[in-house]
Order: structure tokens, then C-alpha cells, then sequence
């Protein structure tokens, strides 16, 4: 079975624009978060989507954001983007299932110069 | 707020040695518990996973305990290995229906020399 995929890689954008990644889940899993971890922060919660609808939302600010679409992928956007904003963002994907067990993707580099 | 946090934040040993990791966290109130490995500009990829009403779980050489009253676990290591140099997360989900996220701990960086 596929793992968790995220796209692109690795990206590198300017002060003041927006950029968006993507994550495809593991065939079956309905459940996709997001986290953004900095050397200072560690990892923080973003949001997390099941079946298309937020289900939870971390500390951050209007300026992230995300959907889930029919297929369980996910894209989070990042508008009018900040030289804090640089970090690996990784998603993960499970079932509200069972053991609720996380798997992660390999993340999305994300310089903000 | 559920702070976890992870002790040592870094450690140095020789392979063949054994070692703990520890990590504990501030509310009770958990669904369960992850550990996971990452190495540099990686990934988190899932060691363990340790439910509530567990008290430890198993694979290969690894083996995770949880006290869920003491608000504590630990990553056993037998037998290090260079190949076993990374950075170790805990990571605990809450117990509270809705707050669907993993709250993680700074890390345990290791690196095992030959």
C-alpha cells in the first residue's frame, strides 16, 4: 500500500506570496492533519480534515488554511507569506478508527525568503 | 494544555549499548501514545504506538512502556546500531472527543557511534 505523499517537495517563495501543498492519504484513510515544525517551535498542530470538513484547528493565524476534497486529498494554503512561515510542513493520515494511529509524509521544505 | 516534553534532549552512545528515552506529558487524559523516528529533513515514521489501557508494546528491538497515572513512557533501545542514529518524537493524543491532534514532544536526538 502507497504511504503518504506530499507535493511538491520542496518549494521556495517570497515575502508577501501565497503558496499552496497538497497531500494524498494512504488509500482508506479518510483523516488527513497537518503540522508545521521549526527548529524553535518543534511540531505544531495546524488543522485536521475528515471527510471533507475541519474537525479541529490549531493556534495559527487566518492566513493558513486548508480543505479536503472527495478523494481524502488535502491542500493547506499559505497567503501573504512571512519569513517565519519557512519550515517542513508535513501531513499525516489515518482513521478515526481503531487506534487512531498517524502515518506521515515525507513533508514539503518551504523557504520564505 | 497538554505539554510533553522529552529527556535527554540529546545522547551519545556506543553501539551495542542499550538505552532509554524518556517522555512525559502533563495530562492524563490521553487516548494513547507515538513514538516515532526522524531523520535529517525527513519524515516521522511510526516506532510504537501505545494505547491507554496499554502498559507497553513491542517491535524488534524496540520497546515502548507507558504509566498513563504518572503521566511518563519510555523507548527501550536494545543492541544500538549507527543505523539507529535520528531523532526520536513522542507524541500523545487526547482523550477528549473532538481535539483530534498529537501534541509532540521536543525530541531525543541520538546518534550511536561505531
Amino acid at each position: 500500500k502507497a504511504g503518504v505523499t506530499q507535493t511538491p517537495r520542496y518549494l521556495i517563495k517570497t515575502r508577501g506570496q501565497q503558496v499552496t501543498l497538497s497531500c494524498s492519504p494512504i488509500s482508506g484513510h479518510r483523516s488527513v492533519s497537518w503540522y508545521q515544525q521549526t527548529p524553535g517551535q518543534g511540531l505544531q498542530f495546524l488543522f485536521e480534515y475528515f471527510s471533507e470538513t475541519q474537525r479541529n484547528k490549531g493556534n495559527f493565524p487566518g492566513r493558513f488554511s486548508g480543505r479536503q476534497f472527495s478523494n481524502s486529498r488535502s491542500e493547506m494554503n499559505v497567503s501573504t507569506l512571512e519569513l517565519g512561515d519557512s519550515a517542513l510542513y508535513l501531513c499525516a493520515s489515518g482513521t478515526l478508527a481503531g487506534n487512531y494511529e498517524q502515518y506521515f509524509g515525507p513533508g514539503t521544505r518551504l523557504t520564505v525568503t | 494544555k497538554q505539554e510533553v516534553t522529552q529527556i535527554p534532549a540529546a545522547l551519545s552512545v556506543p553501539e551495542g549499548e542499550n538505552l532509554v528515552l524518556n517522555c512525559s506529558f502533563t495530562d492524563s487524559a490521553i487516548y494513547n501514545l507515538q513514538w516515532f523516528r526522524q531523520d535529517p529533513g525527513k519524515g516521522l515514521t511510526s516506532l510504537l504506538l501505545i494505547q491507554s489501557s496499554q502498559r507497553e508494546q513491542t517491535s524488534g528491538r524496540l520497546n515502548a512502556s507507558l504509566d498513563k497515572s504518572s503521566g511518563r513512557s519510555t523507548l527501550y533501545i536494545a543492541a544500538s546500531q549507527p543505523g539507529d542514529s535520528a531523532t526520536y518524537l513522542c507524541a500523545v493524543r487526547e482523550d477528549t472527543g473532538t481535539a483530534s491532534k498529537l501534541t509532540f514532544g521536543t525530541g531525543t536526538r541520538l546518534q550511536v557511534t561505531l
